[in-house]
């Protein structure tokens, strides 16, 4: 069975200051990983994902991720947190289902706090 | 405008009563899920429907059912409610997936159920 593990339960960063969140999976294919933000009261949305091909995918706000087979990773990082990064960030790994839908299994989330 | 919408936003209930929440797609996409957060923000897969044809059922209560009328649309129907549903029921909704890719899930807003 697949599982996600983000180790960081709660992490505060200066504005300003560079940002890795981490994620490690199990999963015995090819994965299909993703991250998502939830800001405080609002729901998920999808900052990146990485299917195939190029291991450092890029996304929105600023993010990106790099994706490492050898240590089944795939953390996020930006280079510059601004004080609205304040959220919650969930990795998810997706499994296939007939390729009419996935099932994404997901962290527990870190809390990430940016102090000014 | 809204991609993946739900109603209510927020909903507070008394114990033994019988709730709905809608939700709507405007994406174009097939397939759709239901996922629940629970008190300690886990979030896990319920169901989900492939163009009115549930195609994924994971160990839920039979107090929740449930139902897609059309394609664009899956609801939840929660009966006999209980303390313990009191989570963040997040509606989503994927296209269907390409050939070495898997599904996007994008995600709702969010319905916020108290049971009291």
């Amino acid at each position: 069975a697949q599982s996600v593990t983000q180790p960081d339960i709660h992490i505060t960063v200066s504005e300003g200051a560079s940002l890795e969140l981490r994620c490690n999976y199990s999963y015995g294919a090819t994965p299909y990983l993703f991250w998502y933000v939830q800001s405080p009261g609002q729901g998920l949305q999808l900052l990146l994902k990485y299917f195939s091909g190029d291991t450092l995918v890029q996304g929105i706000k600023g993010f990106e991720a790099e994706f490492k087979r050898s240590q089944s990773s795939f953390n996020l990082r930006k280079p510059s947190v601004h004080w609205s990064d304040a959220a919650e960030y969930f990795c998810a790994v997706g499994r296939p289902h007939t390729g009419t839908a996935s099932k994404l299994t997901f962290g527990t989330g870190t809390r990430l706090q940016v102090t000014l | 405008d809204t991609a993946v919408s739900q109603t209510p936003k927020y909903l507070v209930t008394q114990m033994g009563n019988d709730k709905s929440i809608k939700c709507e797609q405007n994406l174009g996409h097939d397939t759709m899920y239901w996922y629940k957060q629970d008190s300690k923000k886990f979030l896990k897969i319920m169901f989900s429907y492939n163009n009115k044809e549930l195609i994924i059922n994971e160990t839920v209560p039979n107090r929740f059912s449930p139902k897609s009328p059309d394609k664009a649309h899956l609801n939840l129907h929660i009966n006999s409610l209980e303390l313990g549903d009191s989570a963040v029921y997040f509606c989503a909704s994927s296209p269907l997936a390409r050939a070495n890719s898997g599904n996007t899930i994008y995600f709702g807003e969010g319905s916020w159920l108290t049971v009291v």
